[in-house]
């Protein structure tokens, strides 16, 4: 069935680095636009980032740029996200979702739990 | 950036009541193109991913009861739960796809009374 299950996330401290994975099944990923979504502990959603199908266009949300990169590899049909600098407020859950053809997340993976702590 | 601002923050009603929950967009969210309202709805249950309910502003997702229903346009959105059940307490976010970056709602939980 079509899924999506993230990993890599962890225990970091400020100014460390991390680097969560998303492995896709159960469709043609490579047909698909993705994206990184995340949540702090009992808030609301924030959107992080997105790349097309390609890996052509890229956007992040401002609270990221600079210092997270989003990248895929169609072959591996996974996805990526590069973490530097992270900060206390980088905690927070982080979902990859694919984009379904109207532009809404259609599909999420179950999330992979970043804490940023000394 | 579009601000998306939902009403009220949480509510609660009787089971076989309706729900409504108000999402406001702080610049229209409808394509003059193809006259479609970029705005989804999603529900989040505890522990759980969101899952969608309805996109384009009033598009059931596949699989999705019929006492849930999206209407509105512009800029004012609504999402109703015509008869709650035990199984839709969850927290109900609205989502703009128009324009990057991609705005959620606060969103708003609701309970059984």
């Amino acid at each position: 069935q079509v899924q999506l299950v993230e990993s890599g996330g962890g225990l970091v401290k400020p100014g460390g680095s991390l680097r969560l994975s998303c492995a896709a099944s159960g469709f043609s990923f490579s047909d698909y636009y993705m994206s990184w979504i995340r949540q702090a502990p009992g808030k609301g959603l924030e959107w992080v980032s997105y790349i097309t199908s390609s890996g052509t266009t890229i956007y992040y949300a401002d609270s990221v740029k600079g210092r997270f990169t989003i990248s895929r590899d169609n072959a591996q049909s996974s996805l990526y996200l590069q973490m530097n600098s992270l900060r206390a407020e980088d905690t927070a859950l982080y979902y990859c979702a694919r984009h379904g053809t109207s532009g809404a997340f259609e599909i999420w993976g179950q999330g992979t739990m970043v804490t940023v702590s000394s | 950036d579009i601000v998306m601002t939902q009403s009220p923050d949480s509510l609660a009603v009787s089971l076989g009541e309706r729900a409504t929950i108000n999402c406001k967009s702080s610049q229209s969210v409808l394509s003059s193109s193809n006259n479609k309202n970029y705005l989804t709805w999603y529900q989040q249950k505890p522990g759980q991913p969101p899952k969608v309910l309805i996109y384009w502003a009033s598009t059931r997702e596949s699989g999705v009861p019929d006492r849930f229903s999206g209407s509105g346009s512009r800029t004012d959105f609504t999402l109703t739960i015509s008869s709650l059940q035990a199984e839709d307490v969850a927290v109900y976010y609205c989502q703009q796809y128009y324009s990057y970056p991609r705005t959620f709602g606060q969103g708003t939980k609701v309970e059984i009374k």
